[in-house]
C-alpha cells in the first residue's frame, strides 16, 4: 500500500460547483497534514494545513479523519482560477523521522 | 524576505557526467528537504536535513546521489554518473522546524541527454 494515495483525476467541474478530494495515508502515527496547490510547471504552494478539528479558509475546507486515516479538501463555488493540481502531504511523524510524503496529486479543471 | 532559492533553474548534461544542484533555504529555517518530480507525479522524497546532519536519506535512489549541508544553511545535491532516468525537476524546500509547512524553491529542471 502506498504511504499517501490520491485519485489522480482529472476532475472536470463547471464554475460554481462544489468539489471534494480525498487522500488516504498508511501511517497511523502521522501528526501533520497539509494540502498544497501546484500549477503547471510551478513549485507546490501551501494551500492549508489540516487540523484535527478541521479548518476552513474562505471557500476551502479541510478535514481529518484519524480513524479511517484520510484527509479531505472541499472547494465550494469553484472558480476558473482553482484549476490546478492539489497535492496531499503527510508528515511521517512517530518513526524517528519527519519526512513529508506527497500524494501523486489530483488534477482539477474548472470549466466556464 | 527572500524565499527558497535554487540554482541553476535549468541544467542540461550528458549521460555519465557529474552535476551539482544548489539550494539556499529561507534564513533561519532549520529543516531542508530535497524532492524530485517527474511529469504527472507528485514530488518524491529524497533526503532531509535538520541542521547540518542528514536526518533521513531513505529516499535517495542509489549511491550515485549524495547531498550535503555543511553549515546548516545552503545545501548541495550531487549526482554522479548521471543517467537519462535522472531527468526530472529537483525541488528543494525548507521549514522553520520539523512538522511545520514546507516552502519550496522554483526547482531545477535537470535534463540528461
Amino acid at each position: 500500500r502506498k504511504e499517501v494515495e490520491q485519485d489522480p483525476g482529472p476532475f472536470n467541474v463547471p464554475e460554481g460547483a462544489t468539489v471534494a478530494f480525498n487522500c488516504t495515508y498508511s501511517n497511523s502515527a502521522s501528526q501533520s497534514f497539509f494540502w498544497y496547490r501546484q500549477d503547471c510547471r510551478k513549485e507546490p504552494k501551501l494551500l492549508m494545513s489540516v487540523y484535527s478539528s478541521g479548518n476552513e479558509d474562505g471557500r476551502f475546507t479541510a478535514q481529518l479523519n484519524r480513524a479511517s486515516q484520510y484527509i479531505s479538501l472541499l472547494i465550494r463555488d469553484s472558480k476558473l482560477s482553482d484549476s490546478a493540481t492539489y497535492l496531499c502531504v503527510v508528515n511521517m511523524d512517530g518513526e524517528g523521522t519527519y519526512k513529508y510524503i506527497f500524494g501523486t496529486g489530483t488534477r482539477l479543471k474548472v470549466l466556464a | 524576505g527572500a524565499g527558497v532559492s535554487q540554482t541553476p533553474s535549468n541544467k542540461v548534461t550528458e549521460k555519465g557526467k557529474y552535476v551539482e544542484l544548489r539550494c539556499d533555504p529561507i534564513s533561519g529555517h532549520t529543516a531542508l528537504y530535497w524532492y524530485r518530480q517527474s511529469l504527472g507525479q507528485g514530488p518524491e522524497f529524497l533526503i532531509y536535513f535538520q541542521g547540518t546532519g542528514a536526518a533521513d536519506d531513505s529516499g535517495l535512489p542509489n549511491d550515485r546521489f549524495f547531498a550535503v549541508r555543511p553549515e546548516g544553511s545552503v545545501s548541495t545535491l550531487k549526482i554522479q554518473r548521471t543517467e537519462r532516468g535522472d531527468s526530472a525537476v529537483y525541488l528543494c524546500a525548507s521549514s522553520l522546524e520539523q512538522g511545520l509547512p514546507l516552502h519550496f524553491g522554483n526547482g531545477t529542471r535537470l535534463t540528461v541527454t
